[in-house]
């Protein structure tokens, strides 16, 4: 693998589920990030990992629970979401040393809650 | 913070012809500048970026940016296109000599549509 995968590619939950999209990144970095796209709206930053510490919290709602266990693996657990949750959801991550300042985006997780 | 002004959700072109995504920015701060593109179903992925030194840069697929830092703008173009270069187009902007984690402010998108 290479690059920032994202499993699963597609996932669709009841509004009472829990489930958990995986973010792995093969490229070395030492930053990770999550965002929500949504259709005619900017990317939404919603967390953000620096060294395996989160140094941002966008105001997410509390059913959306990150875990970032070391620096190539992120999660997204998700709990009791609501209809207005689904979207596209788009790992990320860079290395802000060395010059580097672009991130690097995974395919994203399409989330659909019914 | 910073912020970022794409001013059109949608530009129709014609196979061959040129064409001219429109970024604007604001900062207080100096800023480091990038144009990303997503196709259907995929992330996004990074066509140019601007750090600093000249501000003609040269990204993948033919696509240049501009940086004009009296203009606050970073407009994309490229002098022919293809129907393989329909998608969506983000411009981003950071600030600059961050280390650590950096956030990038995206504008709202400009949808390409390459007419055949």
């Amino acid at each position: 693998e290479t690059g920032v995968t994202q499993t699963p590619r597609h996932l669709v939950m009841g509004m009472t589920n829990k489930k958990s999209l995986k973010c792995e990144q093969h490229l070395g970095h030492n930053a990770m990030y999550w965002y929500k796209q949504s259709a005619k709206k900017p990317l939404e930053l919603m967390f953000v990992y620096s060294l395996e510490e989160r140094v941002e919290n966008n105001s997410v709602p509390s059913r959306f629970s990150p875990e970032c266990p070391n620096s190539s693996h992120l999660f997204l657990h998700l709990h009791t979401l609501q209809p207005e949750d689904s979207a596209l959801y788009l790992c990320a991550s860079s290395q802000a040393w060395q010059g580097m300042y672009e991130q690097y985006f995974g395919p994203g997780t399409r989330l659909t809650v019914t | 913070a910073q912020s970022v002004t794409q001013l059109d959700s949608q530009v129709p072109v014609f196979e061959e012809a040129p064409v001219e995504l429109r970024c604007n920015y604001s900062s207080s701060v100096s800023v480091y500048l990038f144009w990303y593109v997503q196709y259907p179903n995929q992330g996004l992925q990074l066509l140019l970026k601007y750090l600093s030194g000249s501000t003609l840069v040269k990204g993948i697929n033919g696509f240049e940016a501009e940086f004009n830092k009296s203009q606050t703008s970073f407009h994309l173009r490229k002098p022919s296109v293809h129907i393989s270069d329909t998608a969506e187009y983000f411009c981003a902007v950071t600030r600059s000599g961050q280390t650590g984690a950096n956030n990038l402010f995206f504008g709202t998108g400009t949808r390409l549509t390459v007419i055949p």
